[in-house]
């Protein structure tokens, strides 16, 4: 069965901190992999994107993520955290084919430390 | 463009009414989807749409209802609400791209808070 699995259910770091949030998946054959943000209040926002070629992606205000395939694994990072970067934060999967539905992890809350 | 909108933007409705989530989008995507949001555990897929006329079910389909007349909108029709189904409901959409799926960006709209009392 397709699963994305986030371990870290929340996160708390102080301000210039490193990030790193987990994620794992089961999703037979090629897979698309996401990260996205909730705000507070808001609605999720894609950060970064991963469908093929360099495995290490770089999304918008300096978050990156690595997938590796032999871990099944695709960690979201950052090297300094900042207040604002108080969200949750969501891992997703989908297949290669454009039919594919996309399925989400169950989040990871992460509080930033002024 | 509006993007994906969804009306209400809150709704609270009784054991046993009816009621539909309205989602319209207006960049001609092909697919659609609605999830449902929960405290700790994500978001769930609830039903999803590869196109005008063809709908599938998700994670969590039970007591709900979607067509897909138009590429524009995909409603969502809860049949008789239930306390379980208190919950922020997410539409989404994306462009299926021509070369296997690779446009998968995934746009959400403003999301519609219910509460089944």
């Amino acid at each position: 069965a397709q699963s994305v699995s986030q371990h870290n259910h929340h996160v708390i770091l102080s301000e210039a901190a490193s990030l790193e949030l987990g994620c794992n998946y089961s999703y037979g054959g090629t897979v698309n992999l996401f990260w996205y943000v909730q705000y507070p209040g808001q609605h999720l926002q894609l950060l970064l994107k991963y469908f093929s070629g360099d495995p290490l992606v770089k999304g918008i205000k300096g978050f990156e993520a690595e997938f590796i395939k032999s871990k099944f694994s695709f960690n979201l990072r950052k090297p300094s955290v900042q207040w604002s970067d108080t969200a949750e934060y969501f891992c997703a999967a989908s297949g290669y084919s454009s039919a594919s539905k996309i399925i989400f992890g169950s989040g990871t809350r992460l509080s930033i430390r002024p | 463009n509006a993007g994906v909108t969804q009306t209400p933007k809150f709704q609270v409705l009784k054991t046993g009414q009816s009621m539909t989530l309205q989602c319209a989008q207006d960049m001609n995507h092909e697919y659609m989807s609605w999830y449902r949001q929960d405290p700790g555990m994500g978001l769930r897929l609830i039903h999803y749409s590869v196109g005008a006329g063809i709908t599938d079910q998700g994670e969590v389909p039970n007591g709900y209802n979607v067509s897909r007349s138009t590429t524009e909108d995909f409603p969502l029709r809860l049949l008789s609400a239930a306390p379980s189904q208190t919950s922020v409901y997410f539409c989404a959409s994306r462009h299926t791209g021509t070369s296997g799926g690779l446009e998968d960006t995934q746009y959400f709209g403003p999301g519609t808070r219910l509460t089944v009392l």
